[in-house]
């Protein structure tokens, strides 16, 4: 199995800063990284996908980053309604596996 | 507009059986692979099984392999979770999540509001 860890568990940012979220693999896994936001008793929503690909309708203040075993979550000028847990997602396996999550609250 | 809407969980004893439901709209349903995804409340994700667009491959974690089984009714545009000999570690939130991709696994880009799963005796 993969295990993917993702750096910090927690953080407390300020609206305008930026933030930069790490998810290191446990093998190579190439560019097969997703990231996903999740508001408490929501869904999570897709935010980019293979690594760098911002999908549909998130703002571009979101940006990914990364290959291999190392990858980046980036949010610019971080806005009130950033505050939430973010996950990462390998599908290099047949056995697909997320990080632990990173909670982020906005002061 | 891409819908996705799960029913059918609830409270079952540990070892009993339950069937999940996820019913899709706004989208050509059989083009798209769907996975089932799970979070124990308070926790974290986890990938719990996919099936391909056409129904014929399909995929399953090793916690539940054996346990739980996946299938879907292109013609009705339905997914389905049998869920067997559950235990209380199943105890989840169970979402139904498009797959961005027709064959398999790969990323999740629609998800339903979830259903509640708990096992307990």
């Amino acid at each position: 199995e993969i295990v993917l860890t993702q750096s910090p568990a927690f953080q407390s940012v300020s609206p305008k800063e930026t933030v930069t979220i790490t998810c290191r693999a446990s093998q190579n896994i190439g560019g097969s990284l997703h990231w996903y936001q999740q508001k408490p008793n929501r869904p999570p929503k897709l935010l980019i996908n293979y690594a760098s690909q911002s999908f549909s309708g998130v703002p571009s203040r979101f940006s990914g980053s990364g290959s291999g075993t190392e990858f980046t979550l980036t949010i610019n000028s971080l806005e009130v309604e950033d505050a939430a847990t973010y996950y990462c997602q390998q599908s290099s396996s047949s056995q697909i596996t997320f990080g632990q999550g990173t909670r982020l609250d906005l002061k | 507009e891409v819908q996705l809407s799960e029913s059918g969980g609830g409270l079952v004893q540990p070892g009993g059986s339950l069937r999940l439901s996820c019913a899709a709209s706004g989208f050509i349903f059989k083009n798209y692979a769907m996975n089932w995804v799970r979070q124990a409340p308070g926790k974290g994700l986890e990938w719990v099984s996919g099936i391909s667009g056409p129904g014929d491959g399909t995929f399953f974690a090793d916690s539940v392999q054996g346990r739980f089984s996946i299938s879907r009714d292109n013609s009705d545009n339905m997914l389905y979770l049998q869920l067997n000999n559950l235990r209380a570690a199943d105890t989840a939130f169970y979402y139904c999540a498009r797959d961005l991709a027709h064959g398999g696994s790969t990323t999740f880009d629609y998800w339903g509001h979830g259903t509640l799963v708990t096992v307990s005796s």
